[in-house]
């Protein structure tokens, strides 16, 4: 199974400043199979990036995703008040599935 | 709209089983496989397996193999996870997702039910 790792744990920003999200998987992910969820507390995740840095519909373009084999990033340009939440990373080139275990950006 | 609505919370006992539901609507039910994801309280993301509704056919993750069984009604469009031998780590929210892509069974998960919590206490 491909374990993905999150970095950093916990991130504290302010809004308009840029957040940088780490995700780095222990062998390297096929196709760059690759996707970013937000999640609010009590709400499902919500499909922000798939395929490494492809923008799900509605998504707005401050938030990108790049990487290739084992390193992903995500990058939020101008953090809104809203896009304080958990983030997830998510494999789906190798099964199983797997998650990274999240990074809280906070204020 | 494309939707995914699941059924309500439940509490079972250890040992028991635990069936949710998850309606669609909006689109084309059989053209999209479904998975199932959990999230154990303040914990992360844990993917239990996905079901096709054209076939059928099914894909679970080993750590479910024996107690996880995922069907699927094309009449209601309604996918179900049926989970047995609960034990109290299975206490969690429990979401369905769609997978973006047509006729596909890797992909990522644009959709997402709103969650069941099942509780699983003696």
């Amino acid at each position: 199974e491909v374990v993905l790792t999150q970095s950093p744990g916990t991130l504290s920003l302010s809004p308009g400043e840029g957040a940088t999200l780490s995700c780095r998987a222990s062998q390297s992910v096929s196709s760059r199979y690759l996707a970013w969820y937000q999640q609010k507390r009590g709400q499902a995740p919500r499909l922000l990036i798939y395929d490494a840095s492809i923008r799900a519909t509605g998504i707005p373009d401050r938030f990108s995703g790049s990487g290739s084999g084992t390193d992903f990033t995500l990058t939020i340009s101008r953090l809104e008040p809203e896009d304080f939440a958990v983030y997830f990373c998510q494999q789906y080139g190798n099964s199983p599935n797997s998650f990274g275990q999240g990074t809280k950006l906070e204020i | 709209q494309v939707q995914l609505v699941q059924s309500g919370g439940e509490v079972k006992k250890p040992g028991a089983s635990v069936k949710v539901s998850c309606k669609a609507s909006g689109y084309t039910f059989v053209s999209h496989v479904i998975s199932w994801v959990r999230q154990a309280p303040g914990q992360g993301l844990e993917w239990m397996g996905w079901i096709s509704n054209y076939n059928g056919n099914t894909n679970y993750a080993q750590k479910f193999q024996g107690r996880v069984t995922m069907t699927t009604d094309t009449s209601t469009s309604t996918a179900y996870m049926e989970l047995s031998s609960l034990r109290p780590d299975d206490t969690a929210v429990y979401f369905c997702a769609r997978i973006r892509q047509q006729w596909y069974s890797n992909g990522a998960f644009d959709i997402w039910g709103q969650g069941t919590m099942v509780t699983v206490s003696s």
